[in-house]
């Protein structure tokens, strides 16, 4: 079946380290997208990639980077300059057509 | 950036009951979903529907895209419908990624 794979379910990071999230589509989708959720709120836009070797910062961009190496793979990795990153991370997939979102099943990291 | 609104914040229902969910925008729109988050947090796809009316079984959607409104519509609720509803949208021109609501909450009591 095509889907969003997203990796680990849970994630544990000490205060200071790097730590990368990954995302997976055999959906044969162009494009992708990474979102945060706090408790309680809506979904935030980090970075999103429309082709290949291209991306572009959402509204909260600050304290993570991505990669667009494959069109099957858009990893995010949450940096120590990130102030706060305990939260739910959601990444999403569409085709070029456009019928809507396909989201995976998410990643909760917690900082210790 | 675009403002989206979703009303009520939070909705308590019995079961077998029908709900009405709003979602308010404030720039015209190319594109529009409806997803439902469950209680592990994933987000099921209900809607694509920028614009008109779609049913899918209990549940159907309206989009007023020239009054930018969107409505979904749940009829006769089961606990299965639990969780949170959530409104997306992206502008007009943008390469449509999307802006959510904050969501309604909706519980239904057996």
């Amino acid at each position: 079946d095509g889907g969003i794979t997203q990796s680990p379910k849970y994630l544990f990071r000490k205060e200071g380290q790097n730590v990368t999230l990954s995302c997976e589509q055999n959906l044969n989708h162009d494009a992708m997208y990474w979102y945060r959720q706090d408790p309680g709120q809506g979904l935030r836009l980090i970075y999103y990639s429309q082709i290949v070797n291209d991306f572009q910062k959402g509204d909260i961009a600050e304290g993570y980077s991505v990669s667009r190496e494959k069109k099957e793979s858009f990893p995010l990795t949450v940096t120590s300059a990130q102030k706060n990153p305990t939260a739910f991370y959601l990444c999403a997939s569409s085709n070029r057509g456009f019928d809507g979102y396909t989201f995976g099943s998410g990643t909760r990291l917690t900082v210790v | 950036g675009i403002q989206v609104e979703q009303s009520p914040p939070d909705l308590i229902l019995q079961e077998g009951a029908n709900s009405t969910l709003r979602c308010n925008f404030s720039d015209s729109v190319n594109n529009l979903q409806w997803f439902h988050q469950n209680p592990w947090g994933q987000l099921i796809n209900l809607f694509y529907i920028p614009s008109g009316t779609k049913q899918n079984g209990r549940l159907s959607a309206t989009t007023v895209a020239t009054e930018r409104y969107s409505l979904l519509y749940i009829s006769s609720s089961q606990t299965t419908d639990s969780g949170v509803y959530f409104c997306a949208v992206a502008p007009s021109g943008s390469a449509r990624q999307l802006t959510f609501g904050s969501g309604t909450q909706l519980t239904v009591l057996p």
